[in-house]
């Protein structure tokens, strides 16, 4: 079935550091990739997101590659602050499926001065 | 522009009671999602609506949950009665439509089941 894994958490960084985590996908059909980002105490919150293969998503510094050939969606951010550290969920939606999400397991982010 | 709002935050119940989460949506949002979030997994969708009218209860345990959204409006998301497996938070969402749509989530509700 569909599908979505990220890399297990949790990812712990120095401020300034490079990040990426990684995001693969299964699927039927060409589904839009997205980003959700949850800071402490608060709901979900949509980072990015790219509708169609090749497309990049960004916002607050943050990427992502919507790579069909690798089915991957892998979020970078060149320079990381401590004000980023939450909790980062890669999910898909289904062209046709309703725009339902499926949703990774999550990958906790620390950053540390 | 205010956002989702849910009601209560937290919740805690002993098994075998009922419990009822409300969410009110963003103004206009004709689409809302009921997620499951269990600690250490990403939420998965219970139910969804269009307007007032189910588009999507595949996932929902419809022997002890059940949902009604009344006028195309505000939500309700009911358990009856409760298991320990309920424990989680539950996430309300909305959007315009159901085509590629942003869904902005709410706060949550916390629900612990003892």
């Amino acid at each position: 079935g569909d599908s979505v894994t990220q890399m297990e958490g949790p990812v712990t960084l120095s401020e300034e550091a490079f990040l990426t985590i990684n995001c693969t996908y299964t699927a039927t059909g060409y589904p839009s990739l997205f980003w959700y980002v949850q800071y402490p105490g608060e709901g979900l919150q949509l980072l990015l997101k790219a509708t169609k293969a090749d497309d990049k998503g960004s916002n607050k510094g943050f990427e992502a590659t919507y790579r069909k050939e690798t089915t991957s969606f892998h979020l970078e951010k060149g320079s990381v602050q401590v004000s980023d550290s939450a909790v980062y969920f890669c999910a898909l939606s289904l062209s046709g499926g309703y725009n339902k999400l499926i949703f990774g397991a999550g990958t906790r982010l620390a950053v540390h001065p | 522009e205010a956002g989702v709002a849910q009601s209560p935050r937290y919740k805690i119940i002993e098994k075998r009671q009922s419990v009822a989460f409300w969410c009110n949506p963003i103004s206009g949002h004709a689409t809302l999602y009921w997620y499951q979030q269990i600690l250490g997994q990403g939420p998965k969708l219970l139910i969804q609506f269009q307007n007032n009218g189910v588009v999507d209860d595949s996932q929902l345990p419809k022997d002890r949950f059940s949902a009604e959204r009344l006028k195309g409006v505000d939500s309700t998301l009911k358990i009856q009665p409760a298991k320990l497996e309920d424990s989680a938070v539950y996430l309300c969402a909305s959007s315009l439509g159901t085509t590629g749509e942003t869904q902005y989530f709410g706060p949550g509700t916390r629900l612990l089941v003892l």
